[in-house]
Formats: C-alpha cells, sequence, structure tokens
C-alpha cells in the first residue's frame, strides 16, 4: 500500500526566517508529485507539480520554490518568509498517467505560522 | 481561469437526512469534476468524481452533472456523524495547469 509521509507537523517561524518542508511517498515508482497551500478560512490552491525527478512546474507564485530531489521526495521551501506565506501546506500525489484528471492522495498536511 | 462556486458555505442536518451540496464552475471547457472530504487538520480524501454528463452512484453518494448550466451536485443519502466534515468540489479544464478548488461547504451532522 501507498503511504505519504509529510514532515514537519507544524512549524512556527519568524518574517524573513528560511523554510524547508518535505514529503515522501512509499510505495508507488514515479508518483505525480503535487504541492497545495491553503490560508486559514481560504481556498486550496494548487502551488506545484512534478512528473519527474528534477523537474518541477510552477503554478502560482508565491515566493516559494520547490524541488524533487528523488523519485519519492518533494520539498518546499523558500530562504525568507513572509506573513502572507502562513497556512496550511499540502503534498499529495497521483498516479501519473492521467494529467490532472487522476485521484489525488493528500498527506496530512504542515500548519505553518509566520509571526 | 476556472472559478469553482460551492454552496450553501455550511449546512446542519439531523443524522438519516439527505443531504445535497452544489457546485458550479465557469468553463466550459472542464473535464472531470471531483468531489473530497476534509476532516479538520487532514488532507482532502476524494469521494467520488464525474466526467459524463448524468449521474454517478456509489454506495451512499450520487453526483449529478448538467454541463449545459455548469453544475455539479454532490447528495449523501442516510447522512451520518461521521461524514461530517467540508467537501471540495474540484474541478480539471482541459488545457490549465492546475485542479481548481472551491471554498468548500461546512457539512454538520447533528446525532
Amino acid at each position: 500500500a501507498q503511504t505519504i509521509h509529510q514532515w514537519p507537523v507544524a512549524e512556527i517561524k519568524a518574517v524573513g526566517s528560511p523554510l524547508s518542508l518535505g514529503c515522501t511517498i512509499k510505495g508507488k515508482s514515479s508518483p505525480n508529485l503535487y504541492w497545495y497551500w491553503q490560508a486559514t478560512g481560504g481556498t486550496l490552491q494548487q502551488l506545484f507539480y512534478s512528473i519527474t525527478v528534477g523537474q518541477v512546474e510552477s503554478v502560482v507564485q508565491l515566493n516559494l520554490s520547490a524541488s524533487r530531489p528523488k523519485d519519492d521526495q518533494f520539498i518546499l521551501s523558500t530562504e525568507k518568509l513572509l506573513l502572507s506565506h502562513s497556512g496550511f501546506y499540502l503534498c499529495a500525489w497521483s498516479l501519473g498517467w492521467g494529467g490532472f484528471a487522476e485521484t489525488l492522495y493528500f498527506g496530512s498536511g504542515t500548519r505553518l505560522t509566520v509571526l | 481561469q476556472e472559478k469553482v462556486q460551492q454552496s450553501p458555505e455550511s449546512l446542519i442536518v439531523p443524522e438519516g437526512a439527505m443531504v445535497s451540496l452544489n457546485c458550479s464552475f465557469s468553463d466550459s471547457a472542464s473535464q472531470s469534476i471531483w468531489w473530497y472530504q476534509q476532516h479538520p487538520g487532514k488532507g482532502p480524501k476524494a469521494l467520488i468524481s464525474i466526467f459524463s454528463n448524468g449521474n454517478k452512484k456509489e454506495g451512499r453518494l450520487t453526483v449529478y452533472l448538467n454541463r449545459a448550466s455548469l453544475h455539479v451536485s454532490l447528495h449523501i443519502k442516510d447522512s451520518q456523524p461521521s461524514d461530517s466534515a467540508v467537501y471540495l468540489c474540484a474541478v480539471d479544464t482541459e488545457g490549465a495547469d492546475r485542479l481548481t478548488f472551491g471554498k468548500g461547504t461546512q457539512l454538520i451532522i447533528q446525532p
């Protein structure tokens, strides 16, 4: 069975500090990977997606970057956090054959508070 | 850009009632429409999707899609307290690089 693990579960960070969030998918080779962001009370927005190792497409610009260093790992990062980065960050995967018309399997998310 | 509107914003119903949730989308080039369920502090979980005009039933869930009116609805039969969650409608649009989500409907089932 496939599992998705996100870390950390929660972060409290200062404005201007760096950030690194991660997720790992086990039990599925070459999945499509996604980062989503949900501001408190806001809509779930897709930030990045990756179809293969080393390739990441940006969907929404939020002064964040993403990387896929391994087939099963997806990293979200920034060098300088803004207050507007606060929210709930979700990693997701899909089977990788049907584009966006596929079931997304989400992780449990990381709650980020920027002070 | 695709816009997805959900109604109502929130809904409280007694256990056992039929629940109806609505979703309107803006782009007629939309492909699949998905419904996700999200419990507090958790990631969304896919419930059901539909591509063709008409309806699709899975267990207690039925989804109706009307492409002419750009509208899709989700119906939950015999609702249970464990169905209490936020329900998200998501639309996949041809040529788009993303799945577009609505803001969600907060559903509370009272025992």
